[in-house]
Order: C-alpha cells, then sequence, then structure tokens
C-alpha cells in the first residue's frame, strides 16, 4: 500500500508569508505526527494527533504554528508570518496507534524562507 | 539540553566491516529504543528497536545492543555495505504520559566503502 505522503516537497517563500504543508498518512493509521529537522540537528517533535482526541501541541515553537487533521485523516502544519528560522525540513509520521512504537515518515517538505 | 545524544557525527568504514553506532540517553523514563536510517531527500525509514526489559535485539546484519546502567545503546551492523551509507537516528520514547513521543539524536553518517 502506499506510504505517507507530503506535499509540496519543496517550498521556498518570503519572510513573512504564511505557509501550508500537508500530510497524508497511511490508511488506516489513526495516529499522526509532524516533526521538523533543522540543518544539523535530529528530529524535533511537534505536534501529535490520535483519533479524535485534543492534539499535543507541546512542541509547537510558538503561536504562528498550528495544525489541523480533517476526518482523522489528511493533516495540515500552517506557518503564518514565516522567518528565517522556520526553514527546516519538515517531516509527517503515521502509526496504527499511540501504542505501536513504529512510526513511518513520510518524504518531507524542505520548507526555505528567503 | 539533549536527552538522545549521538557523539559522532560520522563514521568511515570498510565493506564488510563492522560498523558500531553509538548513542546515549540521559532520560530514565525511556523504555523503549529505535534506530532509524535516513538516505538524503527521504523520511527515516525503521531499521530496528529494543524495548528496555531486553540487552540485545537482532535482525539480519542489524543487532541493537542495551546497556541500561550505562544508559547507553550501540547499533552493529555486519557486514557492512555501500547499502549501509546513510544518516543513522537514534531514538527514545519514554514509559506512560507522552509515550508516543519520539526523542531523536542528532544522527550519525555512516560511509562504507567499497
Amino acid at each position: 500500500g502506499a506510504g505517507v505522503s507530503q506535499s509540496p516537497s519543496n517550498k521556498v517563500t518570503e519572510k513573512g508569508k504564511d505557509v501550508e504543508l500537508r500530510c497524508d498518512p497511511i490508511s488506516g493509521h489513526t495516529a499522526l505526527y509532524w516533526y521538523r529537522q533543522s540543518l544539523g540537528q535530529g528530529l524535533e517533535f511537534l505536534i501529535y494527533f490520535q483519533g479524535n482526541s485534543a492534539p499535543d501541541k507541546s512542541g509547537l515553537p510558538s503561536d504562528r504554528f498550528s495544525a489541523e487533521r480533517t476526518g482523522g485523516s489528511v493533516s495540515t502544519l500552517t506557518i503564518q508570518r514565516t522567518q528565517q528560522e522556520d526553514s527546516a525540513v519538515y517531516l509527517c509520521a503515521s502509526s496504527l496507534g499511540q501504542l505501536y512504537n513504529e512510526q513511518f515518515f513520510g518524504p518531507g517538505t524542505r520548507l526555505t524562507v528567503l | 539540553d539533549q536527552q538522545v545524544k549521538q557523539n559522532s557525527p560520522s563514521l568511515s568504514v570498510q565493506e564488510g566491516r563492522i560498523s558500531i553506532l553509538n548513542c546515549d540517553y540521559t532520560n530514565s523514563m525511556f523504555d523503549y529504543f529505535l534506530w532509524y536510517k535516513k538516505y538524503p531527500a527521504e523520511g527515516p525509514t525503521f531499521l530496528i528497536s529494543i524495548s528496555s526489559i531486553k540487552d540485545k535485539n537482532e535482525d539480519g546484519r542489524f543487532t541493537v545492543f542495551l546497556n541500561k546502567s550505562a544508559k547507553h545503546l550501540s547499533l552493529h551492523i555486519v557486514p557492512s555495505q555501500p547499502g549501509d551509507s546513510a544518516v543513522y537516528f537514534c531514538a527514545a520514547k519514554p514509559s506512560g504520559a507522552g509515550s508516543y513521543q519520539l526523542t531523536f539524536g542528532k544522527g550519525t553518517k555512516l560511509s562504507v566503502i567499497p
């Protein structure tokens, strides 16, 4: 079956603009995660969705970041008023559920803020 | 404060020899550990994992060792192959609250020389 897909693969934007990044998880996976990887760093947890429960937003770095998950499937990560320090690869992952340890990652969106 | 540390940013190994990638952690609440492999422009892919109740897990050429008292784990690849050249991330997750949240190290870039 299809893996986790993300779009766009690359996004270049100007400082101050808003961007939307999309994630399509593996069908049937109830858990969805967003991470980001800045240059030379490990993956940093951003937000977690599990079914219809309230998301865990504890990793979002500022209130310019938000995410939603519609219908328990596709998720959108929105960054408002982008800053240069937002430049990173944004990775989405999904898993069968919270109790399942393995997370399956998408290819990521490389965001460059000029 | 990094809770998962991979102190070697890079490692070069001759084809056919053993590759040993190391990872240290500080959070005693971590009870499950995973290794991910990442090729350029792709998302991380799960490689192997180990629960804290074990000290060794083997899967083909890949073996993970866990030393809980030292808060140290290592990934052994034997024999190393050129296709193993990638960035390897160590990740850990806690038991209890937030148990879905993976904490990643910064990665070790492995180069296997033919």
